[in-house]
């Protein structure tokens, strides 16, 4: 079990680039979470894909934001013409479905600057 | 609508001593509530988590919590601190869809 991964660890870009991360679940984990953390404070939820279909998007996922989970197994968050206040470490978790065994299992994250 | 409070930003505590973090929950129904800590340029890890049953709950390195349902409460707890475990603590009852609604966090300092 490799657990979670996230590519890249670092991403620095200016104002009004576009943006990709990649986030790798644990094999058969069939829940997906992506989470937005800024400086000081705690993640905030923004979207949960179970297997391929996206269930829910938080409203801070505004229209330049997408995510996607083709086929179910990885997922890609991408952000569009980004502002400095996307700034933010970007967080990737995955836990099977069901049961009490649904315990979010984290990546390392993503950390965006936007200059 | 769901709320987390952890009242103290900061926690600090001689090695050896007791530690506590303390959590206060508003949500609707019977959550699951989990606790999890970060470490600097790391994710965050997974210590314990309460299902239903003892209120008294065991999880990784030591820790354990309280569930207090006439309070709303989920303190996090540990008999006797090491320095290692200075880090960031975040209190997250779960809602719906399995998502996590985190705490503003609780950062723990554990002195020699």
């Amino acid at each position: 079990d490799t657990g979670v991964s996230q590519d890249p660890r670092h991403k620095i870009t200016k104002r009004g680039q576009n943006v990709t991360f990649r986030c790798d679940p644990i094999s058969e984990h069939n829940r997906l979470y992506w989470y937005r953390q800024t400086l000081g404070q705690g993640p905030e939820f923004l979207t949960y894909f179970q297997n391929e279909a996206q269930l829910e998007k938080s409203r801070l996922l505004s229209d330049r934001f997408s995510a996607e989970r083709p086929k179910g197994s990885f997922s890609t968050l991408e952000i569009q013409r980004t502002e400095q206040g996307d700034s933010a470490m970007y967080l990737c978790a995955s836990s099977p479905l069901g049961g009490s065994t649904d315990t979010q299992y984290f990546g390392p994250g993503t950390r965006l600057t936007v200059l | 609508a769901q709320s987390v409070a952890q009242p103290e930003d900061q926690v600090n505590v001689a090695e050896g001593n007791p530690l506590t973090v303390k959590c206060t929950y508003s949500v609707s129904g019977n959550p699951y509530l989990f606790w999890y800590v970060q470490y600097p340029n790391r994710g965050l890890q997974f210590l314990l988590k309460y299902i239903t049953g003892d209120n008294l709950v065991k999880g990784s390195y030591g820790f354990e919590a309280e569930f207090n349902k006439s309070q709303t409460s989920f303190h996090l707890k540990k008999p006797s601190a090491l320095v290692s475990d200075s880090a960031l603590y975040f209190c997250a009852p779960e809602g719906s869809w399995g998502k996590l609604q985190f705490g503003a966090g609780t950062q723990v300092v554990v002195t020699p």
